[in-house]
């Protein structure tokens, strides 16, 4: 499969907990987005890198919230001290140009009790 | 207020007839439409992206009408199978800078269910 990938499906958390996403994009592409959506909604933008430099970060994320990617590749994303309105479905993106379609994975699916 | 607004929020159609979904933007400027297809679980799947000067656009059964003099799009669903079940979000690219990807704007979907 040469999609994006996301790891893990689900994940469930106690309140307080650090949890961490992994994001595998499709090999070539340099650009990759975060994303949170919640039941009902449309995907929410967190942020995006282009090749290992995080360009921008929305408002949405918190200090709690930290994402990397160390060589350009995949991509984590480390929610720290959850909370339970932290829970949400977590989308990853990624896109060979600007303006190009974005390709989501599955998503991480967060359920912080 | 979300830029990007979408009706109906849900439907129920039958299986082999027709549908159309609506999609109204205030974004400005405007450089592109995407239409996705999210199956319960998964991620959105692209169906189809219109620039400006583009009116209509097809992906097999698929078809997204836009008019950019009224930012209205439309998205319409021909002879629906029941794997067209799903949410289907409109998003709008805002900006004529080199760099407009973060100005997606999603709509919070329309959830279609086919039934047999």
């Amino acid at each position: 499969d040469t999609g994006v990938s996301q790891d893990p499906r689900h994940k469930i958390t106690k309140r307080g907990q650090n949890v961490t996403f992994r994001c595998d994009p499709i090999s070539e592409h340099n650009r990759l987005y975060w994303y949170r959506q919640t039941l009902g909604q449309g995907p929410e933008f967190l942020t995006y890198f282009q090749n290992e430099a995080q360009l921008e970060k929305s408002r949405l994320l918190s200090d709690r919230f930290s994402a990397e990617r160390p060589k350009g590749s995949f991509s984590t994303l480390e929610i720290q001290r959850t909370e339970q309105g932290d829970s949400a479905m977590y989308l990853c993106a990624s896109s060979l140009q600007l303006n190009e379609k974005l390709f989501f994975g599955s998503g991480t699916q967060l359920s912080v009790l | 207020k979300n830029q990007v607004e979408q009706s109906p929020q849900s439907l129920i159609i039958l299986e082999g007839k027709n549908c159309t979904l609506q999609c109204n933007y205030t974004v400005s400027p405007f450089s592109n439409l995407r239409w996705y297809k999210q199956d319960t679980g998964r991620g959105p799947v692209s169906l189809t992206i219109m620039t400006f000067s583009e009116n209509t656009k097809s992906n097999g059964r698929y078809t997204a009408t836009l008019d950019a003099d009224t930012k209205q799009s439309s998205l319409h669903i021909t002879a629906s199978q029941l794997s067209d079940s799903a949410s289907y979000i409109c998003v709008v690219s805002g900006g004529l800078t080199t760099d407009s990807w973060g100005k997606l704007q999603f709509g919070a979907g329309t959830q279609v269910v086919v039934t047999p």
